[in-house]
């Protein structure tokens, strides 16, 4: 089945830094959408893009929607401890419903 | 997210065994979801429901089959369990508009022996 192309698989970086991930795909989505899973949790929705060039932020995290509407990224600045996690995007076509998933981005901070 | 309960939470059992996971919501939403995931893998679409009796396949619904009775629980099943059933498996939910987004449960851990 199709899945997204996430990147990077792992990041290791120092408290304050700033991280770039990114997703591409072979397909056009309608909406993106970028989730951070905690251990022991389910994902939870960070930030949802619905217009191609949309770049929205909230708080330290910011996302962009790209013009050909395969790819999108997430920025996130002067990283803290509790940004730890799994970082997944995902994909929605026209009409709603199921999700595609990256293969997520899992992140460390060191202090 | 509260709102989106799974159970169980873990699950240990036997190659062979019938398990059903449980997926109740207080959102209102229309639209139920399950997921699988494996590491490394991202999470999959098993089966998705948009309305009560409404049943359409995911990605992967081979070895799996859902019940919708009521809107607000979907059930999962394994007929037959087979280790590399072995997962994390989420329920999510959305509401009926195109562009409302996804909410998940807490997940529930499945080992196959």
């Amino acid at each position: 089945g199709q899945q997204l192309n996430q990147s990077p698989q792992s990041m290791f970086i120092q408290e304050g830094e700033d991280v770039s991930m990114n997703c591409t795909s072979s397909s056009i989505f309608n909406t993106w959408l970028w989730y951070k899973q905690d251990p022991g949790e389910g994902p939870v929705l960070l930030i949802a893009l619905y217009k191609a060039g949309e770049l929205t932020s909230n708080g330290r995290l910011t996302a962009q929607f790209g013009i050909t509407r395969k790819d999108s990224f997430l920025n996130i600045s002067a990283s803290i401890p509790s940004d730890v996690g799994i970082y997944f995007c995902a994909g929605q076509y026209s009409g709603g419903g199921k999700l595609i998933f990256g293969q997520g981005t899992e992140l460390s901070v060191k202090p | 997210d509260a709102d989106v309960t799974q159970t169980p939470r873990n699950r240990i059992t036997k190659t062979g065994k019938r398990i059903m996971l449980e997926c109740s919501q207080t959102k209102g939403h229309d639209r139920m979801y399950w997921y699988r995931q494996d590491p490394g893998l991202g999470l999959r679409l098993i089966y998705y429901s948009f309305d009560v009796k409404d049943i359409n396949k995911g990605e992967i619904s081979d070895g799996y089959s859902v019940s919708r009775q009521a809107q607000a629980k979907f059930s999962l099943s394994l007929e037959s369990a087979i280790p590399n059933q072995t997962a994390l498996y989420f329920c999510a939910t959305s509401g009926q508009a195109s562009n409302q987004p996804q909410h998940f449960g807490d997940g529930t851990r499945l080992s196959i022996l």
